[in-house]
């Protein structure tokens, strides 16, 4: 298996554009969680999705941001307008129906100028 | 208080030093415990989940004090391959409608 696929790997982009960061997660697995890492924060978890059904959305920090995930194999985090301190390094992560293990993708660097 | 806390380090150790980190976690009524590794720039991966009765996986032993609420991840006879961010993950309350991670412990092992 692949593991979970994320792109872009990078993305820089000017204050006020529409960024579009997108995941695959693990053939067969049921949950998908969008997390945002900065040094100041650590790692957050902005949303997560059951079957592909948002299920607990109350980490995205405000209307800027919005995710979906419209078959079991895709998602999409949306941020629109962007701002600086929307920089930070953005994962996705899968993770069976039984098991506890979250699998990371290796991540988006975001910065946003 | 934070949910989930952590030393954040740096320990610098020298190589075949044991050092242990610990992590603390404010509801009682937390479910699992795991302990995840991640490199620089890189994602973090699991290392090892955390049972009650304690568990060991070669140099690594972990432990749960649900008393205490707190978790530790024992790691014998450094390498400089065990350099890395040590994150504790608690899970729950209400099965796994809730992760939250720590912010990690900076291990830096010396030669």
């Amino acid at each position: 298996d692949a593991g979970v696929i994320q792109s872009p790997r990078h993305e820089v982009t000017e204050m006020g554009q529409e960024v579009t960061l997108r995941c695959k997660p693990i053939s067969g697995h049921d949950y998908l969680f969008w997390y945002r890492q900065t040094m100041m924060r650590g790692l957050e978890l902005l949303i997560y999705f059951n079957n592909n059904v948002p299920i607990d959305d109350s980490g995205m920090p405000e209307d800027r941001f919005s995710a979906k995930m419209p078959n079991a194999s895709f998602s999409t985090l949306k941020i629109q307008p962007s701002e600086p301190r929307d920089s930070a390094v953005y994962f996705c992560a899968s993770r069976p129906q039984a098991g506890g293990e979250q699998y990371f993708g290796p991540g988006t660097r975001l910065t946003v100028t | 208080r934070k949910e989930v806390e952590q030393d954040p380090g740096p320990f610098n150790v020298p190589e075949g030093a044991t050092v242990a980190f610990n992590c603390t976690y404010s509801n009682s009524a937390s479910q699992s415990f795991f302990w995840y590794r991640q490199d620089c720039r890189k994602e973090p991966k699991l290392l090892m989940s955390v049972y009650s009765s304690g568990n060991e996986d070669g140099r690594f032993t972990a432990q749960l004090n649900r008393a205490s609420q707190y978790i530790s991840l024992l790691i014998r006879d450094s390498k400089l391959s065990d350099s890395a961010t040590y994150l504790c993950v608690v899970i729950g309350p209400g099965g796994y409608q809730k992760v939250t991670f720590g912010t990690g412990t900076k291990l830096q092992v010396i030669p």
